[in-house]
């Protein structure tokens, strides 16, 4: 059973671009979740999606967003990129079911922004 | 305000040694309680985790002990191994709700 996929692995911006960053739960998972992991601030949580819909979102900006496909992969979109959004993004999935809540880590996107 | 506080930072043990990390969290409604083990480069992979019906989860080398009356659990590595020198997270949820996770503990096991 293949893993939770994000692509690309690593990725160089300029400050002021935006980035989209993909990923592909582990088939059968519902559930996305996006968090930021900064050697300062440690996992972050940046939002959970769905079914297609954002159900929980965390203390981000605006220029962080994110949304799901039919088939479950996801894609996470920052804006205006700064400096500071440096960061190893991980993205988890999950069943999504109520009663499971085992979440499985991608390999995570290096982001460096100059 | 940090919803789930991680002890030590950092913990060397030798080769055989027990490995223990704490970590306290504040919201009652929380009801399930993952460790998680980060190699550098790799995201972090579930290792093992706990609800709070239970006193203690043993898997293998690894079991958490949970105290609900003092919101604490924490990780115990037996028979550590240099394989194992890691970060390791613990964190806490509410069924459907995001996670919280600890700081994070660097442990080194020196052969």
């Amino acid at each position: 059973k293949a893993g939770v996929t994000q692509t690309p692995r690593y990725l160089i911006k300029t400050r002021g671009q935006q980035v989209t960053l993909s990923c592909s739960p582990i088939s059968g998972h519902r559930s996305v979740s996006w968090y930021q992991q900064t050697p300062g601030q440690g996992l972050q949580f940046l939002f959970e999606y769905f079914s297609e819909t954002q159900r929980n979102k965390g203390n981000f900006p605006g220029r962080f967003s994110g949304r799901q496909f039919s088939n479950s992969r996801s894609e996470m979109n920052v804006s205006t990129l700064e400096l500071g959004d440096s960061a190893l993004y991980l993205c988890a999935s999950s069943l999504g079911a109520s009663m499971n809540t085992e979440a499985f880590f991608g390999q995570g996107t290096r982001l460096t922004v100059v | 305000q940090q919803q789930v506080k991680q002890s030590p930072q950092s913990l060397i043990v030798q080769k055989g040694g027990i490995s223990i990390i704490n970590c306290a969290y504040e919201n009652t409604a929380f009801d399930y309680f993952p460790w998680y083990q980060q190699f550098p480069g790799k995201g972090p992979a579930l290792l093992i985790a706990i609800r709070p019906d239970v006193s203690e989860k043993k898997e293998g080398r690894f079991t958490i002990s949970f105290n609900k009356s003092a919101k604490q659990f924490s990780l115990h590595i037996m028979d550590s191994q240099p394989g194992d020198s890691a970060t390791y997270f613990c964190a806490a949820t509410k069924t459907g709700n995001q996670f919280y996770f600890g700081t994070g503990t660097s442990l080194t096991v020196i052969p």
